[in-house]
């Protein structure tokens, strides 16, 4: 079981709006910031946003990420069917030790 | 550009020590603010963070597998790695070496290698 929790899974579809959420505690969430994933099948995990909200050079503008207290929401509109993917929060925890969440399988439908 | 690549054995028998090597370009793991990390991902499950190592030697480890674990780095040839003892079928999965980017309150993998799959396997 992950530290962080994800919905299993979302769907919506094409054009469409989607939120991914990703619930913590004070220990990680709450007092770091938080950086989201994206895997393609068959990839290695990339990264969509750091720092709760920042995109990486390349990234689109339709991706976003917000937090707020213990919980943080990744945000994808004018959805398109190459982000069929799995996507992962992730950050960094008090006990010394980074944590994931259990991901969410985005379908386009 | 920044680039990781692992190598290391794709078949490992159990109770034996597995070796991972991370080799880094485009960075120097010696400079200031730099950390490496080792991430795991088995079939079809979520990314299982590992280990990390900075810049200035200080080392994290994965509480539940901290025993097993041991993470250094070879400045001279711009490597990290990692080891793990006593695998077992449940250590089966693709290992991942990351670039880390770390402040106070701002920690993050900004670049991945392409990852090595690993089964263990009598």
């Amino acid at each position: 079981q992950s530290v962080l929790t994800q919905p299993p899974s979302v769907s919506a579809a094409p054009g469409q709006k989607v939120t991914i959420s990703c619930s913590g505690s004070s220990s990680n969430v709450g007092d770091f910031s938080i950086s989201w994933y994206q895997q393609l099948p068959g990839t290695a995990p990339r990264l969509l946003i750091y720092e709760n909200s920042k995109r990486p050079s390349g990234i689109p503008d339709r991706f976003s990420g917000s937090k707020s207290g213990a919980s943080a929401t990744l945000g994808i509109t004018g959805l398109q069917t190459g982000d069929e993917a799995d996507y992962y929060c992730g950050t960094w925890d008090s006990s010394l030790s980074w944590v994931f969440g259990g991901g969410t399988r985005l379908t386009v439908l | 550009q920044i680039t990781l690549k692992e190598s290391g054995p794709t078949l490992v028998k159990p109770t034996q020590t597995l070796t991972l090597t991370c080799t880094c370009s485009g960075f120097s793991v010696s400079t200031s603010g730099v950390g490496v990390g080792w991430i795991r991902q088995p079939p079809g499950k979520a990314p299982e963070w590992l280990a990390i190592v900075h810049w200035d030697d200080d080392k994290r480890y994965s509480p539940s597998l901290k025993s097993r674990l041991t993470i250094t780095k070879d400045t001279s040839k711009n490597q990290v790695v990692l080891t793990v003892s006593r695998v077992d079928p449940a250590d089966t999965a693709t290992y991942y070496c990351a670039h880390n980017h770390e402040s106070v309150r701002d920690h993050y993998f900004d670049y991945w290698g392409q990852g090595v799959l690993v089964t263990v396997s009598s």
